[in-house]
Parts: structure tokens; sequence; C-alpha cells
């Protein structure tokens, strides 16, 4: 799988949109962009995925660029509980190996 | 709630030790992951498992060991445990298997391992 580049930390205000960053220059066409989030200690929460067209969901959009070599995952309003690390990733879908491998994340904190 | 069903919640064993885990994947799924996360190594992927077979492996130490039963519940066994074993490990599943699309991966709440 592609590696990402994410910054190491973000801070938002409440009430504002997040945007959170994600490099992925070597993605391949058969990877999809996947973002995942985890607060403290829980289980990894799925996000949004999407493979080349922006998508939106009741969490979050998603914008790929053009190329697909970043993309940014946008909290339209962000709380105070969207505080946690956001992982972006890279994944192969289909084919023998579909696992999901992680980085280190952005750790976005929003504050009142 | 995921619907992946992790037990037990939290365990506490001696060095030396063997414990084993277990997780229910959500219902339909056949596929199911075990991850690791201790506090100086993040998420590490540690194995997959389709339909009972082995799938994908990553940085699974030769002490750990994992299976898929025909019922799809999986269970994680770690052996000679060590204080560097203490982490929480996390089950996963999806509904996708080799030559799927874009299926989610959900992850249950872990089970948290120290080792004493």
């Amino acid at each position: 799988d592609a590696k990402t580049t994410q910054p190491p930390s973000m801070d938002c205000a409440e009430g504002r949109a997040a945007n959170l960053p994600c490099n992925h220059s070597t993605i391949s066409g058969n990877e999809y962009v996947y973002w995942y989030r985890q607060i403290h200690s829980q289980g990894p929460q799925y996000i949004i995925h999407g493979l080349k067209n922006n998508e939106t969901n009741e969490m979050a959009s998603l914008i790929i660029t053009e190329d697909r070599k970043s993309s940014t995952l946008i909290l339209p309003h962000a709380t105070l509980r969207d505080t946690a690390v956001y992982y972006c990733i890279v994944r192969v879908v289909g084919g023998n190996n579909n696992d999901m491998r992680f980085g280190a994340g952005t750790r976005l904190t929003v504050k009142p | 709630d995921s619907g992946v069903t992790q037990t037990p919640k939290h365990l506490i064993t001696a060095t030396g030790q063997r414990v084993t885990l277990r997780c229910s994947p959500r219902s339909g799924d056949l596929s199911v992951y075990w991850y690791q996360q201790s506090l100086d190594q993040g998420l590490q992927f540690l194995i997959q498992y389709y339909n009972g077979e082995e799938r994908a492996k990553g940085n699974i130490l030769e002490r750990f060991s994992a299976q898929q039963f025909p019922d799809l519940h999986s269970e994680l066994n770690l052996s000679s445990l060590e204080l560097g074993d203490s982490a929480l490990y996390f089950c996963a599943s999806s509904a996708e298997g080799p030559g799927g699309t874009g299926n989610t991966i959900y992850f249950g709440e872990g089970s948290w391992l120290t080792v004493v």
C-alpha cells in the first residue's frame, strides 16, 4: 500500500470547519483513500472513503485532487467531541491482500 | 456500536503466561483483522483471516498466533508473554474478501492486556 503523509497535529476552533490534509503521491489506480479516527484508546471509527470522486456523508466530506496525489478531510462544524487522532490510509481493494496499515495520523484538537 | 465484539475487555496476567483474545465479527463479515496498539508503536497490523484462511500477515511475533473458526469468530493467542506485550489489541472485520471493492473495515473496542 502507498504511504501517506499527514501533519502530526492541528487545532481547530469549535464550530469552525476542520480541514485535514493528506499526501499520498505514490497512490496507485486501484487504491482507495480511507479516513478513520480514534478517540482516546477507543476502536478506530470509520469516517469516509473514496476512489477519485469527492464524497460526502453525515460525518464529513472528502476532497480528492484530480491527480489523486492528495486529499482533504473536511469536518464542516467541528465540536469538542471531534478531538481525536485522524488517520488517512490508502488501501488496495480487491486482490488477495486488502488489509489496512495505519500511519501516525493527525491529532486534531478542537478548542472552545 | 460497530457490531464487532471483543472479549475480554481487560486482562491482567504475568510474564511467561499465555492468553487468548476472542473476536466476533459483524454478522456476515468473512474477513477478520487483528491489530496491536501500544503506547510507543501506534496501530500495528498483525494478521488477517478470510473465511477461515490466513490472508495477510503483518508484524506478528512468532509467539502470537491466530485462527478463524467455521462460525467466523477469531481468536488471537499470545504466549510466553513479556512486559512489552502490554497493549490494546483490536479486532476488526469486513465483508470483503479477495475481489471485493471498497468494503469498509469496522473495529471493535479492543482488549486491554497488561502483563506484569
